[in-house]
């Protein structure tokens, strides 16, 4: 069963705008962890956010925020003020605290445009 | 501090022949997870070593193996190769074992294998 679903294969964002990317996932496990990757081009997958099942508050990195509603299952990704730089391929994925390996969605594709 | 580096880049090869990736990942990290990307499954978890022991193991065939050097660096092994394997090979660094949902990875900038 697929343990991360990502509903979004495209989006189109302006440059200086805020974009939000969908995450829902699945698991009975308690104790979890929800990352977000970035991958551009050159195929590099790069970490940007995490958050954990038990964070009591949505986690933040500088322009990277994320929407956890833990009752809904859903980890959306928000980036604010859109850059073109930002354009890439964007996976959200889990790791359950019994697992070992991260679980990725399929991803979805963000084009920042002028 | 150096990435997790990969070599090589780009690989082409025919079916039948075997192709050896390998991979090095940032001084200090001791576990090392590959990965194989492709447009129709996805990014699926191949198996995972730590101080030269693999730890884990996905749901792939026995042609695809690895192993683990004491200076931690790993390589990847595909044997016998069919056109299904042409993916992108990512490999992920960190400092423990990767289970434990806090554990974060950082991963190569791949190895992309077609396979002809």
């Amino acid at each position: 069963a697929q343990k991360i679903t990502q509903t979004q294969p495209g989006m189109f964002v302006q440059e200086k705008e805020a974009v939000t990317l969908d995450c829902t996932y699945d698991t009975s496990d308690p104790s979890y962890g929800l990352f977000w990757y970035k991958q551009p081009s050159s195929g590099e997958m790069i970490f940007l956010i995490y958050q954990g099942s038990y964070d009591q508050q949505n986690a933040t990195e500088g322009r990277y925020s994320l929407n956890f509603q833990k009752a809904r299952k859903s980890a959306n990704l928000v980036i604010s003020a859109s850059q073109l730089g930002d354009s890439a391929m964007y996976f959200c994925a889990m790791r359950e605290n019994s697992g070992y390996a991260l679980n990725f969605g399929k991803g979805t594709s963000l084009l920042v445009t002028p | 501090k150096a990435g997790v580096t990969q070599t090589p880049r780009y690989l082409i090869k025919t079916r039948g022949q075997q192709v050896t990736l390998s991979c090095s990942p940032i001084s200090g990290h001791r576990s090392v997870s590959w990965y194989q990307q492709t447009p129709g499954q996805g990014l699926q978890f191949l198996f995972e070593y730590f101080s030269e022991t693999q730890r884990n193991k996905g749901n792939f065939p026995g042609r695809f193996s690895g192993r683990q050097f004491s200076n931690s660096r790993s390589e990847m092994n595909v044997s016998t190769l069919e056109l299904g394997d042409s993916a992108l090979y990512l490999c992920a660094s960190s400092v423990g074992l990767a289970g434990g949902h806090r554990n974060e990875q950082f991963f190569g900038p791949g190895t992309r294998l077609t396979v002809l």
